[in-house]
Formats: structure tokens, sequence, C-alpha cells
């Protein structure tokens, strides 16, 4: 079965500090994987997608594997970045079309 | 830009009336999607409709139904409301495995 692991609900850093969110996977094939942003008070949105290799607002995000995770980084958070975050993940095979999102993570910059 | 609309941002209902929730989207999407996002639990898939009138079961699909009798219109349907389907619901669309776009999201009271 395909799952997504967010260890922690609650992530907070100060302005200027990096900010590391956790994504494990679990996935026998070649998973797509996507981080999606909420703001307050804003509709869901993707933020970046590993096969894209894109930065988005600062942030990257590789896949490893070897560990099967997929950590979203930004080396200086800004307080804007606030916002729940959710990995997600698309298998490849059986033709599905769905994703299975992670339970997110709340991250808040402090100023 | 993508749009997709829901047909309210709030509403309050009592136990055992029957809810519509509906999604329209203007971007010819072959996919549509319903979620709960409840606090915790993250998005948990309720239905998926790939096409007129086809559609599958999510993770959570027990107390709800669906129907999509045009492409751009996706409604969710809660037979009896209980008090236990309090919750926010998204709506989302796609083409393909490409990205999943939201709606603002509806959230429902159910006393």
């Amino acid at each position: 079965a395909q799952r997504v692991t967010q260890p922690e609900k609650l992530l907070s850093v100060f302005k200027g500090a990096p900010v590391e969110l956790k994504c494990n996977y679990s996935y026998s094939g070649s998973p797509e994987l996507f981080w999606y942003v909420q703001y307050s008070r804003q509709r869901l949105q993707l933020l970046l997608r590993h096969i894209s290799r894109e930065s988005i607002k600062g942030f990257t995000a590789d896949l490893n594997k070897g560990e099967t995770s997929f950590h979203l980084k930004k080396p200086f958070a800004q307080e804007e970045d606030s916002a729940m975050y959710y990995c997600a993940l698309s298998p490849t095979q059986g033709g599905s079309e769905k994703l299975v999102f992670g339970k997110g993570t709340k991250l808040t910059v402090n100023p | 830009d993508v749009k997709v609309t829901q047909s309210s941002r709030y509403l309050v209902k009592r136990t055992g009336e029957k809810v519509f929730l509906e999604c329209v989207q203007d971007m010819d999407h072959e996919n549509m999607f319903w979620y709960r996002q409840d606090p915790g639990l993250g998005l948990r898939l309720i239905y998926f409709s790939y096409d007129v009138k086809m559609k599958e079961k999510g993770d959570i699909p027990e107390g709800y139904s669906v129907s999509r009798e045009k492409k751009e219109r996706f409604s969710l349907i809660l037979e009896s409301a209980s008090t236990n389907q309090t919750s926010m619901y998204l709506c989302a669309s796609s083409w393909g495995r490409d990205e999943q776009y939201f709606g603002p999201g509806t959230r429902l009271t159910v006393t």
C-alpha cells in the first residue's frame, strides 16, 4: 500500500533560519512526489514536484529513493512561508491518477 | 487560470438532512476529486471521478455518494448528515497525472 508520512505536525523556526520539512513514503515502484502548500485563508496549491527539479519560492526538494524520502528545504525561512505543507505521492503503476497525501506539517516562521 | 469553484464557503445543516456540495471547474479537466480536510488527519479522498458518470471510491466513501452528469460539475452528496461529517470539504480537478487544482473549500457544520 502507498503511504506518505510527515513526522512533524508542527514546526517552528525563526526568520532567516534554515527549515526542513520531512516527508517519507512507502511505495514499491517509482512514484511521482509533490509538495502542496496552503497559506492562511487561501486554497491549497502546488508548490513543487520532483520531476520538474525547480526551486519555487526558495524551496527545493530532492527525491532520495534509498531513504524513500522527499524532504522540503529552504536555507533562509521568511515569515510569509508560514503555512500548512502537505507531501503527496502519485503512484506511477496501476493507472491511478489519485494522490496520496501525508497528514501535513504546519510551519510557523517567527519574526 | 484554472478555476475551481464550490457552491458554498460555509454550510450549517441538521443531523439527518440530505446535503449537496457542488463543485465546478472551467478547464475541461477529466479528473475531479472530493476530499475531507481535518486537523491532524490531513486530506482524505472521499471519491474520485475520471470521466462523466464514472466514479471510484476513495479512502473514506462511507456516508457519501457522488454524481457527475457533466464534465465540469462534480457533486458530493451526504444522504443523511451526521455530526461526524462536520469538516472542511475540498474539491479538486486535474488533467491526467498533472497538478491538482483545488477549490476554496466548504466548511460544513452538522448540528
